[in-house]
């Protein structure tokens, strides 16, 4: 069965902090795996998608398919990050939502 | 162009009555996706519509149906309400060649008492 796992809640840093937000997935086959953000009354959005290995924001997802991880990971957190965030694996141009982490960035 | 858009925002239904909830995609998409987000879960997919037919399905038993009209817009409707009906519901549009790339609207609550 098709699954994500994101073990935290919530994840409360102080500004300038290094964040990572862990996310595991079980899967069959070689998904595509996203990061979807949602910032406090606005809609949900995607962050970024591994295949692009870009930075946006100043996040970036590294891949581990060994540990079948994508986590999400930010040198120095800003108040501004402070949102939901889910992790969104994807077979068959289905998107799968994890429970999604809370990031509280206080100063 | 106002994004996504959904309506109702709200709505207060009783047990076993029907519900029909409407969704505008983005300009130029072609793709739908709905989605029922319960408290405190992630979205959970129901189904995506390209070309007015359902081409994913999600485990959602037939009670929930939908439909995708001409010009895109979509509708999801909902059977026979339960109590665990309650959520918000969630449309995502796309373009079918990045279906994944998903731009969300606000959402419907629907409260099943």
């Amino acid at each position: 069965a098709q699954r994500v796992t994101q073990p935290e809640k919530l994840l409360s840093v102080f500004k300038g902090a290094p964040v990572e937000l862990k996310c595991n997935y079980s899967y069959s086959g070689s998904p595509e795996l996203f990061w979807y953000v949602q910032y406090s009354r606005q809609r949900l959005q995607l962050l970024l998608r591994h295949i692009s290995r870009e930075s946006i924001k100043g996040f970036t997802a590294d891949l581990n398919k060994g540990e079948t991880s994508f986590h999400l990971k930010k040198p120095f957190a800003q108040e501004e990050d402070s949102a939901m965030y889910y992790c969104a694996p994807s077979s068959t141009s289905k998107l799968t939502f994890g429970t999604g982490t809370r990031l509280q960035v206080t100063l | 162009d106002a994004g996504v858009t959904q309506s109702p925002t709200h709505l207060i239904k009783t047990r076993g009555q029907q519900v029909t909830l409407r969704c505008s995609p983005k300009s130029g998409h072609d793709t739908v996706s709905w989605y029922q987000q319960a408290l405190g879960q992630g979205p959970q997919f129901i189904f995506q519509y390209y070309e007015e037919e359902e081409r994913q399905r999600g485990n959602f038993p037939d009670r929930f149906s939908g439909h995708q009209f001409p010009n895109y817009s979509s509708e999801l409707n909902v059977n026979a309400l339960l109590l665990g009906d309650s959520a918000l519901y969630l449309c995502a549009s796309s373009f079918l060649y990045r279906v994944n790339e998903q731009y969300f609207g606000p959402g419907t609550r629907l409260t099943v008492t």
